[in-house]
């Protein structure tokens, strides 16, 4: 069955980094595009970026421009998303999700990662 | 502001139908059949509910509905049941810079 498993939660101080980790299994992760959703403590939804693994290309949201990078690593079948110089209004859950068709950026996403919660203070 | 206007809340009685909107232009919505809608419960990663604006996933009951008129976005559901009680947002692909958004989300209660 299609799992997405994201590493666990983080705690950073304003101006470091974070990488969050998803490991798939289940299905060919290479092509199925990986989108990374984060979501503020009583927010909504806020996409961040994708990331179609067999090429590695990627898209990212204005917002996070310069800032953020996402990569996978397909021997592992693991994408990740790394955000720098973080700042407290990055404190979220940070989701993984897989586009419900191959090879198509986006349609929906139907297979989501369990969250990672990313808490920045000092 | 979320690119995609959904109402912040919504309420119906079991056994009811409501409709959840999600208006956006035509540079997404209107432009694009790439609409999807998601259930969020409490504490719980999003489900997909619908994607390509009316299409629903293996396993998701038939009481869902989605559809599209122009720049807007609806999302049906019918039989109204204390399980649905939610956050529902919806999204779009867009022609914009930034390629994909979310509604700001709409919390159904089952009244």
């Amino acid at each position: 069955q299609v799992q997405l498993v994201q590493s666990g939660a983080e705690v950073k101080k304003p101006g470091a980094s974070v990488k969050v980790s998803c490991k798939a299994s289940g299905y060919t992760f290479s092509v199925y595009y990986i989108h990374w959703v984060r979501q503020a403590p009583g927010q909504g939804l806020e996409w961040m970026g994708w990331i179609y693994p067999s090429s590695g290309d990627t898209k990212y949201a204005e917002t996070f421009r310069g800032r953020v990078t996402m990569t996978r690593d397909t021997s592992i079948s693991t994408a990740y998303v790394e955000l720098n110089r973080l700042r407290s209004e990055d404190t979220a859950v940070y989701y993984c999700a897989r586009n419900v068709v191959p090879d198509l950026a986006a349609a929906g996403l139907d297979f989501w990662g369990q969250g990672a919660l990313v808490t920045v203070s000092s | 502001q979320s690119a995609l206007t959904q109402p912040a809340s919504v309420s119906g009685s079991p056994g009811q139908s409501i409709t959840i909107s999600c208006t956006g232009t035509s540079r997404d919505v209107g432009s694009y059949n790439y609409v999807s809608w998601y259930q969020q419960h409490p504490g719980k990663a999003p489900k997909l509910m619908i994607s390509d604006v009316s299409n629903r996933p293996s396993g998701v009951s038939n009481r869902f509905s989605g559809s599209k008129s122009g720049n807007t976005a609806s999302l049906t559901i019918s039989g109204l049941q204390a399980e649905d009680e939610a956050d529902y947002y919806c999204s779009s692909y867009t022609s914009n810079t930034t390629p994909w958004v979310f509604g700001g989300g709409t919390k159904l209660t089952v009244l």
